[in-house]
């Protein structure tokens, strides 16, 4: 059965500092990953996927499928980055999350 | 974008009570639609999967008794929590995904939020 691991619930960084959210899975497939965001009051919202190879708002994520890690990073976060992060992994017909990440940016 | 609405938002009932909750794709269609449940401060669990014209299918634990899950159509999906007890208050999350294979990805609704007394 697919599982993603999501080791740290709080990530606490200074404003300008980089930050590197980790996921690990596991999956015997080929790995569909994304990470999804949920700022306060706010509903999830996808956030990057793999396939795309894309940045969104200075994030980028790589897929690593020799250490099965789908780390998140940016290298200055900013104060409007504190939210919750899931990693999710898509296996089929079904995505599995991630515990998530909870990000604070201090000024 | 993709936008998935539902309906209500928050909700408060005696338990005892059925409580339905809508999810809908509203500028796009869905065959698939998924139903979370998130406790406090927890990830999202999924509930089921609903497939257009076909029967949901539940999650090892989840009964499908209790959750009546309804997909008529290509943009509406209906979640019922029936005879609700406080045990059954959290948060429930709705997603739709646009299309199936790789590219599925699921964009979700604002959730509901269930209070049972």
């Amino acid at each position: 059965a697919q599982r993603v691991t999501q080791p740290e619930k709080l990530l606490s960084v200074f404003k300008g500092a980089p930050v590197e959210l980790k996921c690990n899975y596991s999956y015997s497939g080929s790995p569909e990953l994304f990470w999804y965001v949920q700022y306060s009051r706010q509903r999830l919202q996808l956030l990057l996927r793999h396939i795309s190879r894309e940045s969104i708002k200075g994030f980028t994520a790589d897929l690593n499928k020799g250490e099965t890690s789908f780390h998140l990073k940016k290298p200055f976060a900013q104060e409007e980055d504190s939210a919750m992060y899931y990693c999710a992994l898509n296996a089929g017909n079904m995505l599995t999350f991630g515990g998530g990440t909870r990000l604070m940016v201090k000024p | 974008g993709a936008v998935v609405s539902q309906h209500p938002s928050w909700v408060i009932c005696k338990s005892g009570t059925s409580v339905k909750i809508e999810c809908r794709s509203l500028d796009f269609q869905a065959t698939t639609m998924f139903w979370y449940r998130q406790f406090p401060k927890q990830s999202l669990m999924l509930m089921a999967t609903s497939n257009e014209g076909s029967k949901a299918t539940y999650e090892q634990g989840v009964e499908k008794d209790k959750f009546l899950i309804n997909h008529a159509s290509l943009t509406l999906s209906t979640l019922t929590v029936t005879s609700a007890h406080p045990e059954d208050s959290s948060f429930y999350i709705c997603s739709a995904r646009v299309s199936a294979g790789l590219s599925g990805t699921q964009y979700f609704g604002p959730g509901t939020r269930l209070l049972v007394l």
